[in-house]
């Protein structure tokens, strides 16, 4: 099945500076990407997602990029804000027909203001 | 547009008990699913419904963990008897359907055992 790989663990950024969350996957059929923020007591909210026939998608502040011959993906967040600080995890869904989304580990992201 | 809703949001029970949690999905949404996120972890997936029928419940320990979605709209998970290492949050999640990968979870239920 898949194993997705998510680093670092735990990110401490200036307020301003920008963020980068990386993750693996190793699935090569791996077709589907999603980035979740959970903030303290809520559920995962879907933040971006990207597709694998797309190298990189961009909402604002936030972009993912996408390697699919190394087989890994990363969160770039720019402007780094307060209100970043949460846990973000990284997805995957193995194939079309299967949306079983393998969950990365997490990574707890603090803003020093 | 509303949410994924669940209830309750926090539960407290002896090992060997029962307990249940209920979840309503966004309006529309063919595709149900039901997580546990044990703390410091990812969530990891229980079941899957696709209306009222079940997709994948390969990662459910059934023989305590069972789940319903009979009319095709919400869903119940219930845990009999529960363990202490069941202590977790249950998520709910839902999607369009079939070839829509976009899942929007609930709040979940924080379930601690003792």
């Amino acid at each position: 099945g898949e194993n997705v790989e998510q680093h670092p663990s735990t990110l401490s950024v200036q307020e301003g500076d920008s963020a980068v969350i990386k993750c693996t996957y190793s699935d090569s059929a791996s077709n589907y990407f999603p980035w979740y923020k959970q903030e303290l007591g809520k559920g995962p909210q879907l933040i971006i997602d990207i597709r694998s026939n797309v190298g990189e998608k961009k909402d604002q502040r936030i972009a993912v990029t996408l390697n699919k011959t190394a087989k890994h993906f990363s969160l770039h967040i720019t402007e780094t804000q307060p209100e970043d600080s949460a846990v973000y995890f990284c997805a995957a869904i193995p194939n079309f027909g299967n949306e079983k989304l393998t969950f990365g580990t997490g990574t707890r992201l603090t803003i020093i203001p | 547009e509303a949410g994924v809703a669940q209830s309750p949001r926090y539960k407290i029970i002896e090992k060997r008990q029962s307990v249940a949690f209920w979840c309503n999905p966004i309006s529309g949404h063919a595709t149900l699913y039901w997580y546990q996120q044990i703390l410091g972890q990812g969530p990891k997936l229980l079941i899957q419904f696709q209306n009222n029928g079940v997709v994948d419940d390969s990662q459910l320990p059934k023989d305590r963990f069972s789940a319903e979605r009979l009319k095709g709209v919400d869903s119940t998970l219930k845990i009999q008897p529960a363990k202490l290492e069941d202590s977790a949050v249950y998520l709910c999640a839902s999607s369009l359907g079939v070839a829509s990968y976009e899942q929007y979870f609930g709040p979940g239920t924080r379930l601690t055992v003792t």
